[in-house]
């Protein structure tokens, strides 16, 4: 039972290219999310899905996309990555919309 | 505008010492409230919310209304508790995924 795993775990981009960060969850969870973690700052919403087939923008949607692929997986597109995207960023999940998060280990991407 | 604010970036205690992690918030309507914690090398997990009234790991906290504050108690601190930790507040009745999170104290107790 691995929980909430995130792919890949460290990358760098150029300015200007794409990437997608992966995330699978094995809890038969409903919710999931995608925050980001800046010094500083605390953790940030960017998009969720309450449900499979559902997704919403969060606080900081601007330059990402997300795809719910099914009920396990929930990807996070940067179509073109900017250095303000330099960040850590976390996927979690929970069972219900009221339920405990769990949270992945993380994926750090420095964007030059 | 909804924020929650974790005044302390530190707060190193000796063992034993009481612990007490700050938390403020700005929210206009009935917040839920939350402790998260992540120890060194390990993932980001939910400690406690407010609504269990719950002492985990001998935290308490309490939601204080007249204040906006849900500060984090541990009346005897343990080496183990050296960790982040980061308040959050759920804006959104009934879906608590989408957190507001504080900037997080790192609590550092020396033996």
């Amino acid at each position: 039972n691995a929980g909430v795993t995130q792919t890949p775990k460290f990358q760098v981009l150029k300015t200007g290219q794409s990437m997608t960060l992966q995330c699978a969850q094995d809890m038969n969870h409903n919710s999931m999310y995608w925050y980001r973690q800046d010094p500083g700052m605390g953790l940030r919403l960017i998009y969720y899905s309450a449900s499979e087939g559902t997704t919403d923008k969060g606080e900081v949607p601007n330059g990402y996309n997300v795809s719910r692929l099914n009920k396990r997986e929930f990807s996070l597109r940067l179509e073109s990555a900017a250095p303000s995207q330099t960040s850590v960023y976390f996927c979690a999940s929970s069972y219900t919309p009221t339920g405990e998060l769990f949270f992945g280990e993380g994926s750090r991407l420095t964007v030059l | 505008a909804q924020r929650v604010t974790q005044p302390e970036k530190l707060l190193s205690v000796f063992k034993g010492a009481p612990v007490e992690l700050k938390c403020n918030y700005s929210y206009s309507g009935s917040p839920e409230l939350f402790w998260y914690v992540q120890y060194s090398r390990q993932r980001l997990q939910l400690l406690l919310r407010h609504i269990s009234r719950e002492s985990i790991k001998g935290f308490t906290a309490d939601l204080n209304k007249g204040e906006t504050s849900f500060h984090l108690k541990k009346p005897f601190a343990q080496e183990e508790d050296s960790a982040m930790y980061y308040c959050a507040l759920s804006p959104v009745s009934g879906n608590t995924g989408k957190l507001i999170f504080g900037q997080g104290t790192t609590l550092q107790v020396k033996p």
